[in-house]
């Protein structure tokens, strides 16, 4: 079975600050791995996702995140935290073959405050 | 529309009382997902429908959820009976085809459950 750890559920950074959000998973082989983020009485948007090939991934709003299998992590990363980065971030999983490679398993979720 | 739709965005309903929650999916996906998201248990996958398929129950708590798709298009989430711990945002996302990690799964803005 997968599962996903992220490290830290509140995170506080400064503006114009580094932001780093941890995400490490546990599967068999490695997964497809996913950054959803979560503005306030929204659904999940899609930040960036990793399939194959680059184990940097860029995606939207100036973020990226690295696929590092020996450390089994998939953390989010942005140079430069601004106040509209405020919101919660999560990190999901979903296997890539099998009867159920749909299913997104996800991390309990960080939320990232920034201040100015 | 433009993106998946739910309706409605907030219910409040009395313990024992059923609920129906819907969801209009993207025009053109025929994969279509239900999640929910509580405070205690994080994101948890519910139920999966891809075409005239069979769809994915196993992620249903208990015999009081059920689900339909209508006509491969609209879903409706269906709590018969509903006790507090029903107590959760209902997050419905919908891809482009068939179950593949590569697909991205966009996300409705949910509709928050409250059962009193």
């Amino acid at each position: 079975a997968q599962s996903v750890t992220q490290l830290g559920s509140h995170v506080s950074v400064s503006e114009g600050a580094l932001v780093l959000l941890r995400c490490n998973y546990s599967s068999s082989v490695p997964p497809y791995l996913f950054w959803y983020v979560q503005y306030p009485n929204q659904g999940l948007q899609l930040l960036l996702k990793y399939t194959t090939g680059a184990t940097l991934v860029k995606g939207i709003n100036g973020f990226e995140a690295e696929f590092k299998k020996s450390e089994t992590s998939f953390h989010l990363t942005k140079p430069s935290a601004h106040m509209s980065d405020a919101a919660e971030y999560f990190c999901a999983v979903s296997g890539k073959s099998g009867g159920s490679n749909y299913k997104l398993t996800f991390g309990k979720g960080t939320l990232l405050t920034v201040n100015p | 529309g433009a993106g998946v739709s739910q309706s409605p965005s907030n219910k409040v309903t009395e313990k024992g009382k059923d609920v129906e929650l819907r969801c209009d999916p993207i025009s053109g996906h025929t994969a279509l997902y239900w999640y929910r998201q509580s405070l205690g248990q994080g994101l948890e996958f519910l139920i999966y429908f891809q075409g005239n398929s069979a769809p994915d129950k196993s992620g249903l708590p208990s015999d009081r959820f059920s689900a339909e798709r209508t006509g491969g298009s609209v879903s409706t989430l269906t709590i018969q009976r509903t006790q507090q711990e029903d107590s959760a945002v209902y997050l419905c996302a919908s891809s482009q085809g068939p179950a593949q990690a590569k697909n991205i799964q966009y996300f409705g803005a949910g509709t928050r459950l409250s059962v009193l």
